[in-house]
């Protein structure tokens, strides 16, 4: 099994929808959780952490349910630019090491 | 609007030759990653460092691959003889201790094809 799964997509979606996405964990001892973002044939960027208690970056909403082990992203008003693969990202326990889901694609359209 | 960069940007090679790849962590940054992207593998984390010192190199295939830091401003990897599976993007990434340990940033990569 692998650390971190997510669902590849694509997602689809027209400007000004919603789009949401989860990924699911394996380590129970994870303690921290973020986003990333990777624009094609670019580096990855961290994109938001993700809190216990739920957070928000502007069109962006993350939630963590630890008790389900998954992680999801909410993304309001699709714009072109957010057009990416998005990445969820794990700390596996052990310090420093993290580990990377595969990514989901998200194309928003005209 | 301090970044990691990576040398080369791209790298052509023919099998079994000797690839080096150079990375220069952001100013103040203690932790250095090593990270290749492959489509099949997606991210994987090859060796990391802290203030210079190796921690954890597992994730690399010892008998071709090295790591190192031979100076807090420049960290390399370096393919020894090189083969066709090694192809792939390889993104340094640099943090630090404070604020938070777990807060990477990558480097634009080095796109290393074998032939």
């Amino acid at each position: 099994r692998k650390e971190v799964e997510q669902d590849p997509g694509p997602f689809n979606v027209p400007e000004g929808a919603t789009v949401a996405f989860n990924c699911t964990y394996s380590n129970s001892a994870s303690q921290s959780f973020f986003w990333y973002r990777q624009d094609c044939r670019k580096e990855p960027k961290l994109l938001m952490s993700v809190y216990s208690s739920g957070n928000e970056d502007g069109r962006f909403t993350a939630q963590l349910n630890r008790a389900s082990q998954y992680i999801s992203l909410l993304i309001r008003d699709s714009k072109l630019s957010d057009s990416a693969t998005y990445l969820c990202v794990v700390n596996k326990g052990a310090y420093y090491k993290l580990s990377f889901g595969a990514g989901t694609t998200v194309t928003v359209r005209a | 609007d301090a970044r990691v960069t990576q040398t080369p940007r791209d790298k052509v090679t023919e099998m079994g030759q000797e690839v080096t790849m150079r990375c220069q962590p952001i100013l103040g940054h203690n932790t250095v990653f090593w990270y290749r992207q492959t489509m099949m593998q997606g991210l994987e984390l090859l060796a990391y460092f802290r203030n210079r010192a190796p921690l954890d190199d597992s994730g690399m295939p010892k008998d071709r691959f090295s790591a190192e830091m031979p100076d807090a401003t420049l960290a390399t990897l370096k393919i020894q003889p090189s083969e066709p599976r090694d192809s792939a993007v390889y993104f340094c990434a640099s943090g630090q201790d404070f604020p938070s340990t777990d807060t990477q940033y990558f480097g634009p990569g080095t796109r290393l094809t074998v032939l």
